[in-house]
């Protein structure tokens, strides 16, 4: 069974420093893997995807995040945080075996950013 | 271009009711797919949609339904609400089962 473990569920970086969210996965076959980040009182948005082609996805706002087979990781980094990246984020894999497209995301990393 | 709605955004129901969420994909998908997402929680799998039957089932018991109609739009179904019920409620649409899945922002659930 696939599975994704979000290490750290709160995040403080200062404004302007580097954000680093991490993202381990279980899969049985090779995964696709995703970031969402979640606003208060709103649905997901999608940050980036991972689909088996280049190993580092960049994505929207500045973030990207780097496929590491080694490490079973897909962690998302963005060099300089910004007041509006304040929100949640989920990492999710969808292990992709024939009929079975189902995402599961982790429990999620609130990230605060402090002015 | 509108993306995934959802209604009602609210919602308030007893134990032991009945409640039908709502779901209109975007525009030129086909696939709908609903999770629940407890407070302080990632959203979990409840079922897919494609093609008005149901294709993939997560961890859920048969009081959660759904329905799929011609022009791609879905409705989930809960009955005999628990308080555990109480949850966001977020229809994802993709443009086949294994598109990428763009969320709506969810219809919020309380059981009282």
């Amino acid at each position: 069974a696939q599975s994704v473990t979000q290490l750290g569920s709160h995040v403080s970086v200062s404004e302007g420093a580097l954000v680093l969210l991490r993202c381990n996965y279980s899969s049985s076959v090779p995964p696709y893997l995703f970031w969402y980040v979640q606003y208060p009182n709103q649905g997901l948005q999608l940050l980036l995807k991972y689909t088996s082609a280049a190993t580092l996805v960049k994505g929207i706002n500045g973030f990207e995040a780097e496929f590491k087979k080694s490490e079973t990781s897909f962690h998302l980094t963005k060099p300089s945080a910004h007041m509006s990246d304040a929100a949640e984020y989920f990492c999710a894999v969808s292990d992709r075996k024939a009929g079975s497209y189902q995402l599961t995301f982790g429990k999620g990393t609130k990230l605060s950013v402090i002015p | 271009d509108a993306g995934v709605t959802q209604s009602p955004t609210h919602l308030i129901k007893t134990r032991g009711q009945q409640v039908t969420l709502r779901c209109s994909p975007k525009s030129g998908h086909d696939t709908v797919s609903w999770y629940q997402q407890a407070l302080g929680q990632g959203p979990q799998f409840i079922f897919q949609y494609y093609e008005e039957e149901e294709r993939q089932r997560g961890n859920f018991p048969d009081r959660f339904s759904g329905h799929q109609f011609p022009n791609y739009s879905s409705e989930l179904n809960v009955n005999a609400l628990l308080l555990g019920d109480s949850a966001l409620y977020l229809c994802a649409s993709s443009p086949s089962p294994g598109g990428t899945q763009h969320f709506g922002d969810g219809t919020r659930l309380s059981i009282l």
